[in-house]
Parts: C-alpha cells; structure tokens; sequence
C-alpha cells in the first residue's frame, strides 16, 4: 500500500491557461474522487468514478472542469482557461466499497 | 448538502476534554469523521452507519444520533497530537456501500496547548 499519489505538488499557471493533475489510486481501490479545498474550508466534491465509469459530478463544476479515469486505474483532472477563482487545493481520493476514503497529498493550484 | 458544525474553533490545554458536534438539516446515512494536519492530507478516524452507534478508539469517540440527525465526536484528556481540524462527513446513500462518496462539513479546528 504506497498511498494515493497526486503529481505536481504545485501548480502555479496565469489565468487562462490549461492546466493538467494526475492522480494514482491505491492500486485495490476501483473508486476514485476528485475534491476541491480552499483555506478555512471542507474538501468540496468535485466527481468519482467507479472504474472507468465517471458515477456523478457535481453540480458546481463548471464546464472547464474534465476528470478522465481511462483503464479504471490513475485519473487526470484537466481545467481548460483557468481563473483566479480556480486557485485551491486539489484533493484526490480512492476507496473500495469495504474501504474508507484515502486522500493524497494534493495539488495546489495558484492562478495568477 | 453539506454537514453543519460546531464550534468552528476550540483550544484546549494537554489533558482537557472537548466535542465536536455535526448535524444535517438532511437525513444522516452515514457519519465520517476525518482529521487533517496542517499542510497534510485528511485522514479517516471512524465512520458511523446506524443510529445509535458509539465507536472509538484510543481517546477518540464519536456517536451517531440518527433521530437528530446529529453525530459527535468526543476527544478524552488531549494530547498536543490531537491538534488539526477536524471534520465530518455525510454518505450518500444508507446502509448500501458505506464508502460512498462523502460530502464533508466546514471543519472545526483543534488547538491542544500544552
């Protein structure tokens, strides 16, 4: 059990700029999360998959926002002409339907 | 929708006892109740399925009132290791797969002090 593991650790990117994350599951977890923090906050859901298969994404996510599981093992989070406003911790999650929910390290994203 | 707690911020001195409490204005499936170091990621310290359960371990307990829609956590003579913020968490669905995506509340933030 190596842990969830997210790539970069930090992002810094101007605004309106595309900007990519990867996430790498425990590898026996077939459930995936995608949240989004900001400082003083709770981690806000963003999407989860089940294998391959994206279950739900949250309402508040606007159209910039992407998440691809492809083989049902790492997943990307793409958010295409970042904004200020998109400047947060992104926190990534994996679980199996026995197993709680184990988070990485995150990527903090700043938009300048 | 998101959990409700309180209080948003405690300090306690080494020793001392504190509760945090989570309610929904929802029906509560689920409970979960995770701790997050500064600079660190969140990490899992129980879940709560049915009304009425009580869980814990080393000084750290929580129980679950389904009825009120409320669950607690209770941490025992406080140890500066208990510092951080902690937060609850509601499960989607009831009783069917417990981990399950989980909308987390706001965060009370713990400061033990020697």
């Amino acid at each position: 059990d190596t842990g969830v593991s997210q790539d970069p650790r930090h992002k810094i990117t101007k605004r309106g700029q595309n900007v990519t994350f990867r996430c790498d599951p425990i590898s026996e977890h077939n459930r995936l999360y995608w949240y989004r923090q900001t400082l003083g906050q709770g981690p806000e859901f963003l999407t989860y998959f089940q294998n391959e298969a994206q279950l739900e994404k949250s309402r508040l996510l606007s159209d910039r926002f992407s998440a691809e599981r492809p083989k049902g093992s790492f997943s990307t989070l793409e958010i295409q002409r970042t904004e200020q406003g998109d400047s947060a911790m992104y926190l990534c999650a994996s679980s199996s339907e026995f197993t709680p929910l184990h988070f990485g390290n995150g990527t903090r994203l700043t938009v300048t | 929708q998101q959990p409700v707690q309180s209080p948003q911020a405690v300090i306690l001195r080494e020793g001392e006892d504190a509760v945090i409490n989570c309610s929904s204005s929802k029906a509560l499936y689920s409970v979960h109740w995770y701790r997050q170091k500064h600079g660190e990621a969140p990490v899992f310290l129980m879940i709560l399925l049915k009304g009425g359960e009580q869980k814990g371990h080393d000084k750290i307990s929580a129980s679950f009132n389904e009825k009120k829609q409320q669950s607690s956590l209770y941490l025992t003579a406080s140890q500066l290791s208990y510092s951080g913020t902690y937060f609850c968490g509601t499960g989607a669905k009831k009783w069917e797969t417990s981990y399950d995506k989980v909308i987390f509340g706001p965060g009370t933030s713990l400061s033990v002090i020697p």
